[in-house]
């Protein structure tokens, strides 16, 4: 089965740094979107995207989170200047009549 | 907006028989579909089970079944023959029918199956 992968599968950073979570969606897929989870809480919704374009954003993903569709094939999520509550586990997910979920990307914030 | 809840933080069963996984939602859309998903600890969000709210007969897969009751908005999983490798988080979560709908996801039950 066709898979989303992620890259990387870890990600320290300092406080302030800029970061860039990459996923790479399934081909033929036209939705993506971002979830992250911070440990032992639920599943929380960042953005969809599509058509080039953001469909939907959250309340969380505001102007320090950006996305982008660079190369027809790579999805990232930036985050500009990252706080210490940003800390937690980004999932990409591409859709065509459910959403796949790619493993992850553990972000740790110092 | 819509919500989803599982009352249930924690779940423990015996291996081998059946446990029982409850959520409720809430929702004014008629058309949307729901989702059982399974979190082990490596934290990868493996989908178990896909019901469309239009279907009135109950989605299964092998020892996976739903009860999708649409007019009291409820969506219970029950696992079946449970295995120590059902031991994990599951979360219960809703989509509406459309293009780009995102997930709304339950706070999750943990599910422990003691040998």
């Amino acid at each position: 089965e066709p898979e989303v992968t992620q890259t990387p599968s870890h990600q320290v950073t300092q406080m302030g740094q800029e970061v860039i979570l990459r996923c790479v969606p399934i081909s033929n897929h036209l939705y993506f979107y971002w979830y992250r989870q911070i440990l032992g809480q639920k599943v929380e919704f960042l953005v969809s995207f599509y058509n080039n374009e953001i469909s939907e954003k959250s309340e969380i993903f505001d102007d320090q989170f950006s996305v982008e569709r660079p190369d027809g094939s790579n999805f990232t999520l930036k985050i500009r200047s990252t706080k210490l509550e940003d800390s937690a586990m980004y999932f990409c997910a591409s859709m065509a009549f459910r959403q796949f979920f790619g493993p992850g990307t553990r972000l740790t914030v110092l | 907006a819509q919500t989803v809840t599982q009352s249930q933080p924690e779940m423990s069963v015996q291996e081998a028989e059946t446990v029982t996984l409850s959520c409720t939602y809430d929702t004014s859309e008629n058309n949307y579909y729901l989702f059982w998903y399974k979190q082990p600890p490596s934290r990868q969000m493996i989908l178990v089970i896909r019901q469309e709210a239009y279907k009135q007969q109950n989605a299964t897969e092998n020892r996976f079944s739903v009860n999708f009751q649409k007019a009291a908005k409820s969506f219970s999983l029950k696992i079946s023959d449970s295995q120590l490798g059902d031991t994990a988080m599951y979360f219960c979560a809703f989509m509406k029918e459309g293009g780009s709908e995102k997930l709304v996801f339950g706070k999750g039950t943990k599910l422990t199956v003691n040998p």
